[in-house]
């Protein structure tokens, strides 16, 4: 079975700051795969970045980069340069195979000016 | 159109009311999926569609019944439904079933009175 944790319900950051949100999983599969999405509060989940379990490099999109420590089990999104329309719920998640994908229960950011 | 689409936005209805909510993804993919968001829930995966076929029941009560005439459209046939049961409705989808990356559509929010 898999699992995803997120452990901040809440964060803050100071806008043009960086920032990290923390993802742990766990999971018995040797492939998987982790994702991040954004719901703003229109509602829809945008699609982030992706992160393969083999892949060598953390992945990066624009100011997304995914923080990928295979050996702790965790998938920490960093977003730098924050702006306000960051401020939204964020979504970690895990596929692997075909198992179904499941998410995290979200961290909620908020970008003060 | 590009990407998911559903229709429609927001819904209001009566318990003995019937509805239907659609989906069209204009993506190409083979897989599609329904969500349910509740307040302070994680996400929740209702069924999944596979080449049209359904792959996937997670112990929906059948006061909701999906339909998938074709790999690019999804409906949720709603009835007599509860005021639990009020939420946003979000499908998703993807090349193929599995753990691979879902693409939303910006959801439908539904209220039941």
């Amino acid at each position: 079975a898999q699992k995803i944790t997120q452990t901040q319900p809440g964060m803050f950051v100071q806008e043009k700051e960086a920032v990290t949100l923390d993802c742990t999983y766990d999971t018995s599969d040797p492939s998987y795969g982790l994702f991040w999405y954004k719901q703003p509060s229109s509602g829809e989940m945008i699609f982030l970045i992706y992160q393969g379990s083999y892949d060598q490099q953390n992945a990066t999109e624009g100011r997304y980069s995914l923080n990928f420590q295979k050996a702790r089990k965790s998938a920490n999104l960093v977003i730098s340069a924050s702006q306000l329309g960051d401020s939204a719920m964020y979504f970690c998640a895990m596929g692997g195979g075909y198992q179904k994908v499941t998410f995290g229960t979200g961290t909620k950011l908020q970008v003060i000016p | 159109e590009t990407g998911v689409t559903q229709t429609p936005r927001h819904l209001v209805m009566g318990m003995t009311n019937k509805k239907s909510l659609k989906c069209e993804q204009h993506l190409g993919h083979n897989a599609m999926y329904w969500y349910k968001q509740s307040a302070k829930k994680p996400l929740e995966l209702m069924f999944v569609y596979n080449f049209k076929e359904q792959t996937e029941n997670n112990s929906v009560p059948s006061r909701f019944s999906p339909e998938c005439p074709n790999s690019s459209h999804l409906f949720l046939h709603l009835h007599t439904l509860q005021p639990e049961d009020s939420a946003l409705y979000l499908c998703a989808s993807s090349q193929e079933r599995g753990g691979e990356t879902q693409y939303f559509g910006p959801g439908t929010r539904l209220l039941v009175l």
